[in-house]
């Protein structure tokens, strides 16, 4: 049973749209990480936080935003998708271990027309 | 800042058969590895890990090797299972006080029976 929820799965959005891809957690994990990967290659890691209101952008240059009202939650948001946003989205959370006890959720695949 | 690399895009072998799937990294400071299993359609599972102060780990048909002289980490699968069928990731942590992964390209392993 996943303890990491992405929705949504699958999304096919228009050219300039605003769209967020939202992202759940129900183990109490204060770090969360939004990664992009695109097909059959590395994840890149793009924002992270570290608890409630920290944001932090990664390694990845990333026209989307991040936010973390709530220690469950870690919403990511496009003001205006462009064909070059459509990746896969995946975001991930760990607790006390950091790095070593990272949990994936299953990925949003975002295609933008 | 660190940097992941792949050996083998692509690896093929017969069930039963011993895999080994290699990575590079590039900081020496480089504290903490991990290797992942990606399903198609799924996120990143965990499989193994290993610090920095050990040079080998063992799992349940999973070895992880790490050479920290040439900076080569490897993942040995026995008796490779249709199963096993996934794309492998390595990545790596700087260790105490980062809790962000750097991940490397991937090999996808194709396991015939």
């Amino acid at each position: 049973e996943a303890d990491i929820y992405q929705t949504p799965r699958y999304l096919v959005i228009g050219t300039g749209k605003k769209i967020t891809l939202e992202c759940s957690q129900t183990m109490g994990h204060d770090k969360m990480y939004w990664y992009q990967q695109d097909p059959g290659m590395e994840l890149h890691l793009i924002h992270y936080s570290y608890g409630v209101n920290s944001t932090e952008k990664g390694d990845l240059s990333s026209e989307s935003t991040v936010s973390r009202i709530r220690t469950e939650h870690f919403p990511l948001t496009l003001e205006s998708a462009r064909p070059s946003h459509t990746s896969q989205y995946l975001c991930a959370s760990s607790g006390p271990q950091g790095a070593r006890g990272y949990t994936f959720g299953s990925g949003t695949r975002l295609t933008v027309v | 800042g660190e940097s992941v690399g792949l050996h083998l895009p692509t690896l093929s072998v017969q069930e039963g058969d011993n895999s080994i799937i290699n990575c590079a990294y590039s900081n020496s400071a480089s504290d903490y590895f991990i290797w992942y299993k990606q399903e198609s359609g799924k996120g990143p599972q965990f499989i193994i890990d290993i610090r920095s102060n050990m040079d080998k780990r063992q799992g349940q048909r999973v070895t992880v090797l790490l050479n920290k002289t040439v900076k080569h980490l490897s993942l040995q699968i026995a008796a490779t299972q249709p199963g096993d069928s996934a794309v492998y990731f390595c990545a790596v942590n700087l260790g105490s006080g980062y809790s962000t992964l750097t991940f490397g390209k991937g090999t996808m392993l194709l396991v015939s029976p």
